[in-house]
């Protein structure tokens, strides 16, 4: 089975701390995704990443940054956490080509207080 | 852009019944993918049912089937023999080869017992 793990499901942070949210994926994709879910918006795609070290900034890039240091793993990094970064985080990863389908993380819930 | 519309935010339906949720998208790409996701209360997205836009039979899983209309950019999941497992946020969700996903705002299917 695929699997794609996010460090923490419930994550509670002050205002201004730079936080982290880490992911990894057991089955060598190419491409991983950071997404943030807020209700009646659906999922945004705040970076993507299409191999190591590279990233691609989404829809709602701003406040945020990614690092791929390993095929496996891809960070999300909150560099000044405010208040309006409190949602939902969804990680996923999927192959790079034909037959492709994302496999998604079970989600972060980031608040900050 | 890609975009995806979902236009009904919430549907019910009678257990054992059947519901159809609707989703359009836009794009000029010709070959593409488009997906249905499910997330229950659990968070965890789901995978429910996959469409190759280059082939004109619809997808069909189970209890899961869409109708798939090309030119008019319509891709709805019907759902049949409704179960009370069902009752969950449904996303539509658009993928060129290689690259990110869009997805839509989601529909809230509620399953009455």
């Amino acid at each position: 089975d695929v699997k794609v793990t996010q460090s923490s499901r419930y994550l509670v942070k002050r205002t201004g701390e730079k936080v982290f949210l880490e992911c990894v994926q057991d089955m060598d994709h190419e491409n991983m995704f950071w997404y943030r879910q807020d209700p009646g918006l659906g999922l945004r795609l705040i970076y993507f990443s299409y191999d190591v070290k590279m990233k691609e900034k989404g829809d709602i890039p701003e406040g945020y940054s990614v690092s791929r240091e390993k095929k496996e793993r891809f960070s999300l990094i909150l560099e000044s956490a405010s208040t309006n970064q409190t949602s939902m985080y969804l990680c996923a990863s999927s192959y790079r080509g034909v037959n492709t389908e994302a496999f998604f993380g079970q989600g972060t819930r980031l608040t900050v207080v | 852009a890609q975009t995806v519309t979902q236009s009904q935010p919430e549907m019910s339906v009678q257990e054992a019944e059947t519901v159809t949720l609707s989703c359009t998208y836009d794009t000029s790409e010709s070959d593409y993918y488009l997906f249905w996701y499910k997330q229950p209360p659990s968070r965890q997205m789901i995978l429910v049912i996959r469409q190759e836009a280059y082939k004109q039979q619809n997808a069909t899983e189970n209890r899961f089937s869409v109708n798939f209309q090309k030119a008019a950019k319509s891709f709805s999941l019907k759902i049949s023999d409704s179960q009370l497992g069902d009752a969950a946020m449904y996303f539509c969700a658009y993928a060129n080869y290689g690259q990110n996903f869009v997805f839509g705002p989601g529909t809230r299917l509620s399953v009455l017992p």
